[in-house]
């Protein structure tokens, strides 16, 4: 269903080059997330927020960041996109109070 | 910290068969399990979860899941695999709740069915 949808889908861009990807959800949840998933490694996560001014380095933060602009807005940033960050992200969401997140359907990244 | 394995990185079963595909985890306290399935080109959708009680749960699709503590263990299963099911498979064990819930993913199974 289209409670998290992230934008764009697909993107290509070169090195060095700024990237933003986005990701907003109609759940009403507090918590956001972003993960890279690269093959063979599972997913990573990256950043973390579970309110507007709470956010969180994951384990692999180094050459993110993150804006969280609204409850239901989670932004990505590549401030300069280097080749070995290409991969597919994906957005999660989840409850204050529940333990499942849910997740979009990814943007699929390719740095040249 | 927790941790996942799944041993397997790549299954291939025939059509209408049973599968079993195997998640160990490590965690100190008790696990918040999960199972989710990736389609080709899709996002993950969850198939099933274990907080707490029967140590058997159901899911989606007909997939079941059971947790043994004694084995760090959260299988995953099912009776008769459909060709639809051929996807890949992701165990994850969530840190608690509240501000502690993160979840730690395995590297994946891929699962191919034959017909």
């Amino acid at each position: 269903d289209a409670d998290v949808t992230q934008t764009p889908r697909n993107r290509i861009t070169k090195t060095g080059k700024r990237i933003m990807l986005e990701c907003s959800q109609t759940k009403g949840h507090d918590r956001m997330y972003w993960y890279r998933q690269d093959p063979g490694l599972g997913l990573r996560l990256i950043y973390y927020s579970f309110d507007v001014k709470d956010i969180n380095k994951g384990e692999i933060s180094d050459g993110y960041s993150v804006s969280r602009q609204a409850q239901a807005k989670f932004s990505l940033s590549l401030e300069s996109a280097i080749p070995n960050q290409t991969a597919l992200y994906f957005c999660a969401t989840r409850a204050r109070r529940g333990e499942t997140q849910y997740f979009g359907p990814g943007t699929r990244l390719l740095v040249l | 910290a927790q941790s996942v394995t799944q041993p397997d990185i790549h299954i291939t079963v025939s059509e209408g068969a049973s599968l079993e595909l195997r998640c160990n985890y490590s965690y100190g306290a008790t696990p918040y399990l999960f199972w989710y399935v990736q389609s080709p080109g899709q996002g993950l959708q969850l198939l099933l979860k274990y907080f707490s009680g029967d140590t058997l749960v159901q899911g989606i699709k007909g997939f079941e899941a059971e947790f043994k503590r004694s084995q760090s263990s959260f299988n995953l299963r099912k009776p008769s695999v459909h060709w639809s099911d051929a996807a890949e498979y992701f165990c994850a064990v969530g840190a608690g709740t509240g501000t502690a819930s993160k979840l730690t993913f395995g590297t994946g199974t891929r699962l191919q069915v034959t017909l």
